[in-house]
Parts: structure tokens; sequence; C-alpha cells
């Protein structure tokens, strides 16, 4: 099956600082999202970005479909982007970026 | 608008228990999806379904058996629960199939212990 891989896995920020996350991947795809699981547990569905450019807010994401990776900013970082950032693809998920911004 | 609900939130069994978790969608959702995801981990595909009366297996479908009799409705079972199924598990719906051009919609999680 597709393989999935996310880095850094783990990544502390101060506020106020900008961040990049990427997922590599291993095949062509169809079907690529962004989650942001929060301190709760829940999934928060960024983006859906097969390919492209997507922008919300202080976050955006780019997916070169045809050098197999995806990108996620995060601008002007705050304490409430803290969580783990998981990359999908074809329903298979990355083991995700461990965010932690300090006030 | 309830989007995906699943049912319960949290449960505690002994090994060899059975029970059964269910993930019901109001959005008239084709595909269902159970995941797992254990601590520090991404999520494991178990089963999915692809339309009702459908199921197929995912990357870890070993200790589960699912059911889709409704279209709303996607049942995961734990015949004989084992404490390797501890584990805190997702369903989600997509209007087709992952390949496609839709996004997933993730219920809050179940979380399951198993003593």
């Amino acid at each position: 099956g597709i393989q999935v891989e996310q880095s850094p896995p783990d990544l502390i920020l101060q506020e106020g600082a900008n961040s990049t996350l990427r997922c590599n991947f291993s095949d062509s795809v169809n079907n690529l999202q962004w989650f942001h699981q929060n301190p709760w547990g829940q999934l928060i569905n960024l983006f859906y970005i097969p390919s492209g450019t997507k922008q919300n807010g202080r976050l955006s994401a780019t997916t070169v479909a045809t050098e197999r990776y995806s990108l996620l900013y995060i601008s002007s970082s705050q304490t409430t982007d803290s969580g783990v950032y998981f990359c999908a693809v074809e329903a298979r998920f990355g083991a995700g970026t461990r965010l932690t911004v300090k006030p | 608008n309830a989007g995906v609900t699943q049912t319960p939130k949290f449960r505690v069994l002994k090994t060899g228990q059975s029970m059964t978790l269910l993930c019901a969608q109001d959005m008239n959702h084709e595909y269902m999806y159970w995941y797992r995801q254990d601590p520090g981990m991404g999520l494991r595909l178990i089963h999915y379904s692809v339309g009702e009366g459908t199921t197929a297996k995912g990357e870890v479908p070993d200790g589960y058996n699912v059911s889709r009799l409704k279209k709303q409705n996607f049942l995961l079972g734990l015949e004989s629960a084992a404490p390797s199924q501890t584990s805190v598990y997702f369903c989600a719906s997509s209007p087709r199939d992952r390949y496609s051009n839709q996004p997933q919609h993730f219920g809050d999680g179940t979380r399951l212990s198993i003593l």
C-alpha cells in the first residue's frame, strides 16, 4: 500500500513563529487531507488538497502531486495551534507531527 | 447537523467480552470507515464499506467484524476483546470512495479499554 511519511515528528515553537510541516507519499494520489488533532482528540479537517495550493487564515497548504509531497504552513503560530497534525493520503495516515506552541 | 456520531464515547471491557461500536452519519454518504488510533501513532484503517450491504478489510482487520445493514450506520464488533485492542476508535464517512475527489468526515472517537 501507499506509504506516508511526515516530518518533523516533533516541533516546538514560540508563539508568533512560523512553521512548515511536510508530508511525503509513495504513489500518485487522488485524495490528500490535512487534519489537526486537538488536545481533546478531535480530528479537525484543515484542508482537502490532492493538488495545488489553498489558504485558510493563518494556515495554507501546497501539494505537488508530481513530486509526491505536501506542505502545511502555519504562520504567526498561537498556543491553540498545539496538537498533532496528520496527513492522510488515500485513507492512509502518516504518524503525525506533534506541534507545541509555547506562550 | 450531527455529521458523524459514534456511540459509546467510552467503554471498559474485560478480556473475552464482546461489544459493538455504532457509527451513524446523516450526510447520505456512500462510504464509511473504521480506524483505530494507538498512543503516539496515526490512524490505521480496520474495515471500510463502499455502500449498504458491503464491507472490506483495511490494514488491521484481525479481531474485528463489521456490518453495514443500513446506509447511515456502520457497526464495528469485537467478538472476544483482547488487551491489544485497547485503543481509540474513529469512524469516518465520505460521499464517494477514498480514491475520489471527496474528503472524509470524522466522528469524535470511542475510547475503549480492555482489562
